[in-house]
């Protein structure tokens, strides 16, 4: 069955950095797009990045553009989120996806990482 | 950004009963429309997609239904698992956007 793990949240001090990963199992990992979701009680479900099949088609949200970079590495059935200059609107439970084959939705969801901006 | 709304925020209801959500989107989002289950602690689960395609394994009591800018879940007979709150999300554009959820909760 398709499994996603992410793993590299905790707490980080504004304008840090942290690095997400998400471990893929269970299904083709190079068939599919692979995204970031993020949520919080305030802002609720936010759509952050996604990635497509090979990694030359990346998008992000406007909220997290030119401080965030996702990837993909098809070698470890793997996808990342390198995030930069944080601030405490970051802190939110991250989500690793899969993207419904043809569409851009998620299908599959990890547990999630909370990640923590706070001095 | 295209912005979906969803009604009403809190729906109370019983076991049985026959439960519709309306989304809202600001602009038409043609069928490009899903819906989500999600209980505390988890991940969201897919339900429907292209506003009426039920999700494998969903079971059939959950039907989506509505075109271009309005939207509708309904559960035909709630049964104690569906109580959670609920997410549509609009995938027409990016950056794709959820709406802020209707939690259902029982009477």
């Amino acid at each position: 069955q398709v499994r996603l793990v992410e793993s590299g949240g905790g707490l980080v001090k504004p304008g840090g950095s942290l690095r997400l990963s998400c471990a893929a199992s269970g299904f083709t990992f190079s068939d599919y797009f692979m995204s970031w979701i993020r949520q919080t009680p305030g802002k609720g479900l936010e759509w952050i990045s996604f990635i497509s099949l090979d990694p030359t088609f990346v998008s992000y949200a406007d909220s997290v553009k030119g401080r965030f970079t996702i990837s993909r590495d098809s070698a470890r059935n793997s996808v990342y989120l390198e995030m930069n200059s944080l601030t405490a609107e970051d802190t939110a439970i991250y989500f690793c996806a899969r993207n419904k084959m043809g569409q851009q939705l998620a299908d599959s969801w990890g547990q999630g990482t909370v990640v923590t901006v706070s001095s | 950004d295209i912005q979906m709304t969803q009604s009403p925020s809190t729906l109370t209801a019983s076991v049985g009963d026959r439960v519709t959500i309306t989304c809202r989107a600001s602009l038409s989002v043609n069928n490009w429309l899903a819906w989500y289950q999600q209980k505390p602690g988890k991940a969201p689960k897919l339900l429907i997609y292209k506003a009426s395609t039920l999700e494998s394994g969903v079971p059939s009591r959950f039907s989506g239904s509505g075109s271009a800018t309005e939207f509708t879940l309904t559960i035909s007979s709630l049964q104690p698992d569906d109580f959670a709150i609920y997410y549509c999300q609009q995938y027409d554009s990016y950056p794709y956007t959820f709406g802020q959820g209707t939690r259902l909760e029982i009477k």
